[in-house]
């Protein structure tokens, strides 16, 4: 079945340390995104990708890095320059032009935790 | 910039009631609206959406209508289930601009449904 794949489900990670979420997708969609969700804020976006080898930086980028190197895989990597990285991370896709409705497709989410 | 803006929740309510979440927007042009709906543990999915002014949106007994004079898009259902508690999030999609297919989110209302 056609999707978004995000691994790990849950994830701990000592202080000091990098971390790297996986997202990837088989929709053959263009653009991506990654949101933080943190309890009763909403979802901010950290970065998004319209191309392959592009991406632009969101509201709230600072502490984090993507690469897309291939159509199908968005990487997030949180490093130790997040100050309060303990939130709920959700990385999305759309088609090119956001199709008829400017739908996004999410995963499943990731939960960080630093211990 | 864009901003989306909901009623503040928890909402707890006995099955059957009435739902209603107001949504009010702040956008330049013309967005898309959207609601989508996340289950506990879950990434979002989409509920409803609306494209232009005085569409309506509807999906699964929930409503919601595309107010320009109002910028609002308040989600409203007859007779909830306890199978509706999830935590409900408005969302515009400006087309207009560098911001390819982003969402631009509220901040999210619960919602319990008890039997």
């Amino acid at each position: 079945d056609g999707g978004i794949t995000q691994s790990p489900k849950y994830l701990f990670r000592k202080e000091g340390q990098n971390v790297t979420l996986s997202c990837e997708q088989n929709l053959n969609h263009d653009a991506m995104y990654w949101y933080r969700q943190d309890p009763g804020q909403g979802l901010r976006l950290i970065y998004y990708s319209q191309i392959v080898n592009d991406f632009q930086k969101g509201d709230i980028a600072e502490g984090y890095s993507v690469s897309r190197e291939k159509k199908e895989s968005f990487p997030l990597t949180v490093t130790s320059a997040q100050k309060n990285p303990t939130a709920f991370y959700l990385c999305a896709s759309t088609q090119a032009g956001g199709g008829d409705t400017g739908e996004l497709f999410f995963g499943e989410g990731s939960r960080l935790t630093v211990l | 910039g864009d901003s989306v803006t909901q009623m503040e929740g928890p909402v707890t309510l006995s099955e059957e009631a009435f739902l209603t979440i107001n949504c009010t927007y702040t956008a330049t042009g013309y967005p898309s609206l959207f609601w989508y709906v996340q289950y506990p543990g879950e990434g979002l999915q989409l509920l409803l959406k609306a494209t232009k002014a005085d569409d309506k949106g509807s999906n699964k007994g929930f409503e919601a209508t595309y107010r320009k004079e109002t910028t609002s898009f308040h989600l409203e259902k007859g007779s909830v289930q306890v199978s509706d508690s999830a935590v409900y999030f408005c969302a515009l999609r400006n087309a207009g601009g560098t911001s390819y297919g982003k969402l631009t989110f509220g901040q999210g209302t619960i919602l319990t449904v008890h039997p």
